[in-house]
């Protein structure tokens, strides 16, 4: 296992245009996190996943956002009607207890809205 | 509302320097890591410190943790210009909450 997969790498989109992006966790790991992280500013917390089940969302998750993990394997973060506000490098993350609470992160995908 | 707060935020300095980085924070979780990240790049795990008195050491960088103060440090020792990057801290409370990252840039 080569660690956390995240795709695309770069995403280069229109306003008002919906894009969607893929993470592949640890195969191992039952908990994955889903970070937005603009220029300057450290990590902001969107969403977790334990298994298959969507625990937590962030208020800045607005109704644009949606995330899913089925099968509790690989997840995906759509937005929709996309925004320049919108455009960051958006982070995945994966952990599992036991592991010294240890959080692997994905190289990023980087989203512009133009 | 819990809060993470580094300093400094940015620090330039020469090789073979010391110096230290300071994470204060407001919960009161004991878990708090310590991550790097270079220019367009994501986020390189260093140290994962999970208990008070905790300290962790890899090559020149050592990571304390104060759960009663509530502070973690970074201490770095004589500098070398690889260890640019930015460095950020971040408190466990069933999410990471970030500290805003210390921008750090090593002369030769």
């Amino acid at each position: 296992d080569t660690g956390v997969s995240q795709n695309p790498r770069h995403k280069i989109t229109k306003r008002g245009q919906n894009v969607t992006f893929r993470c592949d966790p640890i195969s191992e790991h039952n908990r994955l996190y889903w970070y937005r992280q603009t220029l300057g500013q450290g990590p902001e917390f969107l969403t977790y996943f334990q298994n298959e089940a969507q625990l937590e969302k962030s208020r800045l998750l607005s109704d644009r956002f949606s995330a899913e993990r089925p099968k509790g394997s690989f997840s995906t973060l759509e937005i929709q009607r996309t925004e320049q506000g919108d455009s960051a490098m958006y982070l995945c993350a994966s952990s599992t207890p036991g592991q010294g609470y240890g959080y692997t992160f994905g190289s990023g995908t980087r989203l512009t809205v133009v | 509302e819990l809060k993470v707060e580094q300093n400094p935020l940015f620090l330039s300095m020469q090789e073979g320097k010391n110096y230290t980085i300071y994470c204060n924070y407001s919960t009161t979780s004991d878990r708090l890591y310590w991550y790097r990240q270079d220019p367009g790049k994501s986020l390189e795990s260093l140290f994962v410190l999970l208990s008070n008195g905790a300290v962790k050491q890899e090559g020149r960088l050592m990571a304390s943790l104060d759960t009663k103060a509530r502070l973690s440090t970074l201490h770095i020792t004589a500098a070398v210009h690889d260890l640019s990057a930015t460095y950020f801290c971040a408190v466990d409370d069933y999410q990471l909450i970030w500290g805003a990252g210390t921008k750090l840039i090593i002369k030769p």
